[in-house]
């Protein structure tokens, strides 16, 4: 299974672009990078997802860099419900989840 | 579209009792899977079902675990008997199928306490 590695946490203020780091320098070329966060007390929930190029959807914005060995997740103007722990994850051929420990944010007012 | 239903989602047993949970999937959707989440740690994969065949239970504890999707639809997954350190999130998702581009859906999760 290909790994990533996230921090541990991270901080953004409120209304302010947040940038989450992920890095999978093990990918191959038919790994899909997702992003899924978890709000306290719920599952976690579907952010974005890419293979190669970026993409943009009403919730963010996922940055690949042109290697693949590292992404971006990019909140554009974090609020207060974005607080949540993000994880970065390569679905195996079973489209089986690792999800490590993942980034947890904490948005300051 | 209705989401993925758990129940109960909480439950409070003491250690050597059995326990069930039960999870109904997104209608259509053919994978299933169980997740167990430890306080403070991301969700691990338990089983995987496809329709109504086991895909994967390396992760399974087979010793107490078990589990089992009946007609392709509804899974309840089984602890006997519990254990301390099975206190825990149980969380099923859903998917239409088990291509890595196919995105998850997960349920809120029974929270379990041993006693």
């Amino acid at each position: 299974d290909a790994k990533t590695t996230q921090p541990n946490s991270m901080e953004s203020n409120e209304e302010e672009p947040v940038h989450l780091p992920c890095n999978h320098s093990t990918i191959s070329g038919t790994d899909y990078i997702h992003w899924y966060r978890q709000l306290p007390s719920q599952g976690p929930e579907y952010v974005i997802h890419g293979l190669t190029s970026n993409v943009n959807n009403r919730m963010a914005s996922l940055a690949i860099a042109e290697d693949r060995k590292s992404s971006t997740l990019i909140l554009h103007r974090a609020t207060l419900r974005d607080a949540a722990v993000y994880y970065c994850i390569l679905p195996n051929t079973g489209n089986q989840f690792y999800f490590g420990t993942g980034t947890s944010l904490t948005v300051i007012p | 579209e209705a989401g993925v239903a758990q129940s109960p989602r909480y439950k409070i047993i003491e250690k050597r009792q059995s326990v069930a949970f039960w999870c109904n999937p997104i209608s259509g959707h053919a994978t299933l899977y169980w997740y167990q989440q430890i306080l403070g740690q991301g969700p691990k994969l338990l089983i995987q079902f496809q329709n109504n065949g086991v895909v994967d239970d390396s992760q399974l504890p087979k010793d107490r675990f078990s589990a089992e999707r009946l007609k392709g639809v509804d899974s309840t997954l089984k602890i006997q008997p519990a254990k301390l350190e099975d206190s825990a999130v149980y969380l099923c998702a859903s998917s239409s199928s088990s291509g890595r581009y196919n995105e998850q859906f997960f349920g809120p999760g029974t929270r379990l306490t041993v006693l």
